[in-house]
């Protein structure tokens, strides 16, 4: 296990509806990044938060937000649900982005929270 | 464009036999990382494997290896003696971008299925 937690383990929401996941990353590491990962695809970037600030963002529209807090752990939040928002979202906690600049820095990452629109 | 292409959306191997899964990549980056992470069906992705652009040799990690060929842009895992809980699915992953963040693009995916 790699010490990332994320809850809930799933979720069921309607259309038009707000979700919050929540994500505590590994020890020491101050750095978060979510990914949404659809059926059978990839997983896709959503955010990074470093610093308790967006520190890059993928094509994902504005109604994907997010917070990172003071102990590192970090909310990503989704406004006016659709049907394409279920997926498997993944958090991964790392060390912050340039400190291991060309090292392993690896991104470990938790469980996923599977969220089901209806 | 695609960053990150796997071509082999399924791959069958028999038990304790070697496999290589297939990862091209595109990049203008002259640094960057590849990784490949497996994911069984609970859903945790699981490191496998790094390889950083400037590294000289291929990287290994016990039955993992990475054939890492730069000129050719492809980064294939290799895995040897192939057991029953490597089933799983395998995504080969590319980071960019040093200050400016550390995300990663993913592959589609590999479906591995290992028979006994």
């Amino acid at each position: 296990e790699t010490g990332v937690t994320q809850s809930p383990t799933h979720l069921i929401k309607t259309r038009g509806q707000q979700v919050t996941l929540r994500c505590s990353s590994q020890s020491g590491h101050n750095t978060v990044s979510w990914y949404q990962q659809a059926l059978g695809q990839g997983p896709q970037f959503i955010f990074q938060y470093y610093r308790e600030e967006e520190n890059g963002r993928g094509n994902f529209p504005p109604r994907f937000s997010g917070l990172q807090f003071p102990n590192y752990s970090s909310e990503l939040n989704v406004n006016a649900l659709e049907l394409d928002d279920s997926a498997l979202y993944l958090c991964a906690s790392s060390t912050p982005p340039g400190l291991a600049e060309w090292g392993h820095n690896e991104q470990f990452f938790g469980p996923g929270t599977r969220l089901t629109v209806l | 464009a695609q960053k990150i292409t796997q071509t082999q959306p399924g791959m069958f191997v028999q038990e304790k036999e070697a496999v290589t899964l297939d990862c091209t990549y595109d990049t203008s980056d002259p640094s960057y990382g590849l990784f490949w992470y497996k994911q069984p069906s609970s859903g945790e992705m699981i490191f496998l494997i790094y390889q950083g652009s400037y590294d000289q040799q291929n990287a290994t990690e016990g039955r993992y290896s990475l054939n890492f060929q730069k000129a050719r842009k492809s980064a294939n895992l290799v895995i040897s003696a192939s057991q029953l809980g490597d089933s799983a699915m395998y995504f080969c992953a590319m980071r960019e971008g040093g200050l400016s963040g550390s995300r990663l693009t993913f592959g589609e995916g590999t479906q591995l299925t290992v028979n006994p």
